[in-house]
């Protein structure tokens, strides 16, 4: 009963440094995204993806790049990591693109850039 | 763009009483799902109840009722009986299929006391 598995849970990085924040999800869920929480401002869509091969923009993703080679896994990178990428990021899946359909959610990575 | 409002960033409650967390959302198109899910200390996030727009009856699971005024643009959560494991952050969040995307509100904690 996996569900929607994120690693790390926590990381620290220097500011400049890369990093790729793993998700996967063995639901066989079309739909994932990437959600970043910060205090005061709810979860923020960063990117998409409505099936393998497809990838999209969502409200905040400068900075971040993601890519979605298998139906399963759906990673999160970090270019070149700054301050403000400070955040607690969450990763989504559902069964497809639609309004109805319920997101399952990670338990979230704690990302701290210093 | 959709955009989804909570007004009250905390609210409290005794054990067994009822309390209602407001949301409201804007919108121009008809067809759209909306959606609270809470998010306890432990960070993951668990969908409580749905309400589908084109739903006149309001959603009801268990302890947790919706009351959904689609002119309004309101849809607020009330939770009765409230329980010491109610006390979480509650998030509102909307969703349409015209773009696929999962847009949540600031969010509201919820503390209870005994």
């Amino acid at each position: 009963n996996a569900g929607v598995t994120q690693t790390p849970k926590f990381q620290v990085l220097k500011t400049g440094q890369s990093m790729t924040l793993q998700c996967a999800q063995d639901m066989n869920h079309e739909y994932m995204s990437w959600y970043r929480q910060d205090p005061g401002m709810g979860l923020r869509l960063i990117h998409y993806s409505v099936g393998a091969g497809i990838t999209d923009q969502g409200e905040v993703p400068n900075g971040y790049n993601v890519s979605r080679s298998t139906t399963e896994d759906f990673p999160l990178r970090l270019l070149s990591a700054a301050p403000s990428q400070t955040s607690v990021y969450f990763c989504a899946s559902s069964l497809s693109a639609g309004a109805s359909t319920e997101a399952f959610f990670g338990q979230g990575t704690r990302l701290t850039v210093v | 763009a959709q955009t989804v409002t909570q007004s009250q960033p905390e609210m409290s409650v005794q054990e067994a009483e009822t309390v209602t967390l407001s949301c409201t959302y804007d919108t121009s198109e008809s067809d759209y799902y909306l959606f609270w899910y809470k998010q306890p200390p432990s960070r993951q996030m668990i969908l409580v109840i749905r309400q589908e727009a084109y739903k006149q009856q309001n959603a009801t699971e268990n302890r947790f009722s919706v009351n959904f005024q689609k002119a309004a643009k309101s849809f607020s959560l009330k939770i009765s009986d409230s329980q010491l494991g109610d006390a979480a952050m509650y998030f509102c969040a909307y969703n349409s299929a015209e773009t696929d995307k999962l847009i949540f509100g600031t969010g509201t904690r919820l503390q209870v006391f005994p």
